[in-house]
This record gives structure tokens, sequence and C-alpha cells, in this order.
């Protein structure tokens, strides 16, 4: 079964500083994977997604991440934080079914 | 905008009453699904409808009831709810079940049960 795990439920980072939130997945098949972000009282806005085209995925608002299948990663960097920035980002991978299995959340912080 | 309406956007009900949540999308898409979000839990996938079949429902409680009536709009129907029912309700959307597509999310229904 396909599962993802974020490492870290909290993140604080200084503005301007970079910016790395971690995503490791488990999948039997070569998994698609996402990140989201949500910002308060919102729904859940797509950032970037890896399905099996370059290792390396750009997305919007400067963030990209890079997919690692020998680390079963795929960690979401951005290297200059802005203060718009904090939010909270969830990882998924796409199960047999067609269907996103998300992680459990990083609620980054952005500090003046 | 991400092509998903829900309404309403916040919602506060008793514990005896029936209310309804709406979700609409614009998106020609033909799955959508219905996911609690509650503080300090991961999103929780409650239900999912696949040209308007319902095709998964992962234990939810009869409290709850979905609706589709076509694959644009996507119904969920509140009767005698809990105070642990309290949640943000997302609603969310993709092409369908057979493509490794993203999902659409609405900007969700704020749920408070007294």
């Amino acid at each position: 079964a396909q599962s993802v795990t974020q490492l870290g439920s909290h993140v604080s980072v200084s503005e301007g500083a970079l910016v790395l939130l971690r995503c490791n997945y488990s999948s039997s098949v070569p998994p698609y994977l996402f990140w989201y972000v949500q910002y308060p009282n919102q729904g859940l806005q797509l950032l970037l997604k890896y399905t099996s085209a370059a290792t390396l995925v750009k997305g919007i608002n400067g963030f990209e991440a890079e997919f690692k299948k020998s680390e079963t990663s795929f960690h979401l960097t951005k290297p200059s934080a802005h203060m718009s920035d904090a939010a909270e980002y969830f990882c998924a991978v796409m199960d047999s079914s067609y269907k996103l299995i998300f992680g459990s959340g990083t609620r980054l912080l952005v500090r003046p | 905008e991400t092509g998903v309406t829900q309404t309403p956007r916040h919602l506060v009900m008793g514990m005896t009453n029936k209310k309804s949540l709406k979700c609409e999308q614009h998106l020609g898409h033909n799955a959508m699904y219905w996911y609690k979000q509650s503080a300090k839990k991961p999103l929780e996938l409650m239900f999912v409808y696949n040209f308007k079949e319902q095709t998964e429902n992962n234990s939810v409680p009869s409290r709850f009831s979905p609706e589709c009536p076509n694959s644009s709009h996507l119904f969920l129907h509140l009767h005698t709810l809990q105070p642990e029912d309290s949640a943000l309700y997302l609603c969310a959307s993709s092409q369908d079940l057979d493509t490794y597509t993203e999902a659409f999310f609405g900007q969700g229904t704020r749920l408070t049960v007294v």
C-alpha cells in the first residue's frame, strides 16, 4: 500500500532563508507524488507534481521538489522564504486506485 | 479560484438539525470526493464518486449521507451530528479514477456542531 511520511509537523525559518520540507513515500509501484499548500481557512492548492518525467519538478511560487528513488524521498524546497509562504504543506501519493493519500502535513512558520 | 465551489463556507448546527453541504465543479471532471480535516489529524477521505457512482465509503457513520446527482455536483447531507464531527469538510474533483491527475479542492465548509 502507498503511504507518505512528512517529517516535522512544524518548521520555522527566517525570511530569506532556505525552506526544506521533508516527505518520504512508500509505494510498490512507480509513484505519482504531489505537494499541496493550504493557507488558513482555505482549501488545498496544488504546488507541483511528479509523474515520472523529470526528477526535479518546478512548481508555483518558486517551490521545487526533487524525486530521489534511492532515498524514497520527494522533499520540497524554496531558496528564499517569504512571509507569504507561511501555510501548511501536504505531501501526497496516488494509490493504485488513483486516489490521493496525504501525509499529516507540515506547518511552515516564517519569522521576520 | 480552483473551479470547485463549496457552500456554505461556514455552518453552525445543533445536534438535532439537518443540513446539507454543497459542492459544484466547473472543470468537466468525473470523480468527486469528500474529505474531513480535523485539527491535529491527517486528511480523511470519506467518500469517492466516479461518474456519479459511489466507489468508496471509508467507514463513515450513517449520519453523513452523500449524494451525487450528476458529475458536476456533490452533496453531503448531515443529520444528528456529534460535536466531534466539527471540522473542515473539503470537496475535491479530478478527471476520473483511471488517470494519474491531480485533484482540485474547494475552499471547504467549516462546520461547528453545538
